[in-house]
């Protein structure tokens, strides 16, 4: 079975600098797509950004960029030129190819200090 | 992008009543839905996979008969939690999958549960 660990349970960063959130994952897949969603107090769940398995490439999307390390399973989200907006909880994610079925993360607490 | 609503978005209710919560795909149309509990300061779980005008999938462990899921339409999934106690506070996610759109799903922004 998958699994997705999120070993920092909360982290801070200084505004406007860059922090990087850690995540593990377990399969036996090759092929298998990875998130970052953002969960800000608001509740409302946002997704930051995705990474297809076969891709060497890593994504970026604006201000946030991850590693994706596939034979590590590893898969961190750097977040560049912190802002307060991104005080949130955010969440890796896993999903198999062919289902709709998300594994999460149990998440990561961060705040951005002023 | 896509909207996905949800209604209400507080409940408080008494042991032992029914608590309906809508889900709603408000410009698409979502012919599969999920709900997910969220426990506080914990991850989300799959509580169930919803089809338009099939029966919902329940994920191991969840009460298919506590917890009633409806997808009359494709732009509306209902949940009814019968018989609430208190255990079952919490805070009810569902998000949407929009066809053709294949990796990607929309949340609603939840509804908290309280049981009293």
């Amino acid at each position: 079975a998958q699994t997705v660990t999120q070993s920092q349970p909360e982290m801070s960063v200084q505004e406007a600098e860059t922090v990087t959130l850690s995540c593990t994952y377990d399969t036996s897949e090759s092929n298998y797509y990875l998130f970052w969603y953002k969960q800000p107090p608001s509740r409302q769940m946002i997704l930051v950004i995705r990474q297809e398995a076969y891709k060497q490439q890593n994504a970026t999307e604006n201000r946030f960029s991850v590693n994706f390390q596939k034979a590590a399973k590893s898969f961190s989200l750097k977040i560049s030129d912190s802002q307060l907006g991104d005080t949130a909880m955010y969440f890796c994610a896993f999903r198999r190819p062919g289902t709709y079925k998300y594994i999460f993360g149990t998440g990561t607490r961060l705040k951005v200090l002023a | 992008g896509a909207v996905v609503s949800q209604h209400p978005s507080r409940v408080i209710c008494k042991s032992g009543t029914s608590v309906k919560i809508e889900c709603r795909s408000l410009d698409f149309q979502a012919t599969t839905m999920f709900w997910y509990r969220q426990f506080p300061k914990q991850s989300l779980m799959l509580m169930a996979t919803s089809n338009e005008g099939s029966k919902a999938t329940y994920e191991q462990g969840v009460e298919k008969d506590k917890f009633l899921i409806n997808h009359a339409s494709l732009t509306l999934s209902t949940l009814t939690v019968t018989s609430a106690h208190p255990e079952d506070s919490s805070f009810y996610i569902c998000s949407a999958r929009e066809p053709g759109q294949a990796d990607e799903q929309y949340f609603g922004p939840g509804t908290r549960l309280t049981v009293t």
